[in-house]
């Protein structure tokens, strides 16, 4: 199974500045990777896939980078609507798909 | 647009066998898709349980394989989730989600949309 390990667990920023988040596979993974965005009481939305393809409707302040264990999402200027909960999760090596453990991005 | 909607009991007693639908609107369930489940343990992260196309070949997590059976209902446009033998640890919101599409092409095993969740607590 593919561990995924996101960090940093938390990141306290304020809105307009640039976040980083990190998510390292076990193994390659090579560019089957994912990014999630969570809000409290909602689901996930779909963010980045493939490691860098934003999908539908996402904005391009977001952005999605990396291949093999190591991965970046990057948001390049916050917005107050970004302050969230964000996943990462492979396809590469099945099942299972896992997911990462999470990095809550918090108003400083 | 596709929407999927969860439903089920929000409490089931320890043993006893969890049972979800998710309703699928804007789409029908036969034709070329494949759908997931996946859970959160309250406060916790997100656990994939399975995955069935809409031929019916299904795909489960290795950790609950033998408790899971996950179906489509394709006059209800709807499919479900059977697990077995529930105990305090599946206590956790539920999730439905269809794979990704794009404008060119489609993804298994990248998911949205998703259902909003519904939650359910394993206790006596």
């Amino acid at each position: 199974e593919i561990v995924l390990t996101q960090s940093p667990a938390t990141l306290s920023l304020s809105p307009g500045e640039r976040a980083t988040l990190s998510c390292r596979a076990s193994q390659s993974v090579s560019s089957y990777l994912a990014w999630y965005q969570q809000k409290p009481g909602q689901a996930p939305r779909l963010l980045i896939y493939d490691a860098s393809s934003r999908a539908t409707g996402i904005p391009a302040r977001f952005s999605g980078s990396g291949s093999g264990t190591d991965f970046t999402l990057t948001i390049s200027s916050l917005e107050p609507e970004d302050f969230a909960v964000y996943y990462c999760q492979q396809r590469r090596n099945w099942p299972p798909l896992t997911f990462g453990g999470g990095t809550k991005v918090e108003i400083k | 647009q596709v929407q999927l909607q969860e439903s089920g009991p929000g409490l089931v007693k320890p043993s006893e066998t969890l049972s979800l639908t998710c309703a699928v609107s804007g789409y029908s369930i036969s034709s070329d898709s494949y759908w997931g489940w996946i859970r959160q343990p309250p406060g916790k992260g997100l656990e994939w349980i399975g995955s069935i196309y809409h031929s019916g070949s299904t795909y489960y997590n290795p950790s609950l394989k033998s408790r899971v059976t996950i179906s489509l209902d394709t006059p209800k446009n709807q499919f479900s989730l059977k697990l077995s033998s529930v105990t305090a640890a599946d206590t956790a919101v539920y999730f439905c989600a269809r794979r990704y599409c794009s404008s060119a092409t489609c993804y298994e095993n990248w998911f949205d949309p998703w259902g909003q969740g519904t939650l359910v607590t394993v206790s006596s």
